[in-house]
């Protein structure tokens, strides 16, 4: 069974970054290589960041970038501003369009 | 612009039916991979059902096999997921989403509530 897990909880600081992490379990590593980044801000519609471990979509923030290392992928953050406070998800998928979620990352701007 | 809207959600007994819309503009639909995403209340985004650009290919998660049906209209740029046998737990906010390369959400819909209370 596929599952990515992500920290309940981070925070950062206004110009500072901020690092999410998503970690494959070892039965389902390959995962990892097809991570992608979910905002969901409250009152917005969720938002594509990063597809595909490292790719952004056009119109999207140079400031979300991915990145992967062994069965981890992260999502950082750099410079953080005070409106990208919301929750981050990780997601992937299987060979057969099935698409998996980790359980979110609250993100504090201080 | 892409824009996905959806409809059709409410209030809805255990046990009962409802069946959740969303209208589609703004790209050639008929060409897309489209899925439906729920995200219950203080809960994480849960995956529900995929259908191929043609409908041809569809696959739904194990918590709603069996009760929802995914479907799409191409002459109406529309997209639907019909619930049954709908639970407590079916609660939540859902959501549509367009694919890009078939599995990743490149863009989503605002969502439409669904509550399931007795």
């Amino acid at each position: 069974h596929s599952a990515l897990t992500q920290p309940a909880s981070v925070s950062g600081s206004p110009g500072q970054p901020v690092t999410i992490s998503c970690t494959a379990t070892i039965s389902d590593s390959n995962s990892v290589y097809y991570i992608s980044w979910y905002q969901r801000r409250p009152g917005k519609a969720p938002k594509l960041l990063v597809f595909d471990v490292n790719n952004r979509p056009s119109g999207v923030s140079d400031r979300f970038s991915g990145s992967k290392s062994d069965n981890t992928a992260s999502l950082t953050i750099s410079p953080l501003q005070t409106e990208d406070e919301g929750d981050y998800y990780c997601g992937s998928y299987t060979g057969n369009s099935v698409v998996f979620f980790g359980g979110g990352t609250r993100l504090t701007v201080l | 612009q892409v824009q996905l809207v959806e409809s059709g959600g409410g209030v809805a007994q255990p046990g009962t039916s409802l069946r959740l819309s969303c209208a589609a503009s703004g790209f050639s639909f008929r060409t897309y991979t489209m899925h439906w995403v729920r995200q219950a209340p203080g809960q994480g985004l849960e995956w529900v059902a995929v259908t191929s650009y043609d409908g041809r290919y569809i696959a739904y998660a194990d918590s709603v096999n069996g009760r929802f049906t995914i479907s799409r209209d191409n002459s109406e740029d529309t997209l639907y997921l019909q619930m049954n046998s709908l639970r407590l737990e079916d609660t939540a906010v859902y959501y549509c989403a367009k694919a890009k390369y078939e599995k990743v959400l490149a863009h989503w819909g605002q969502g439409t509530l669904v509550t399931v209370s007795s």
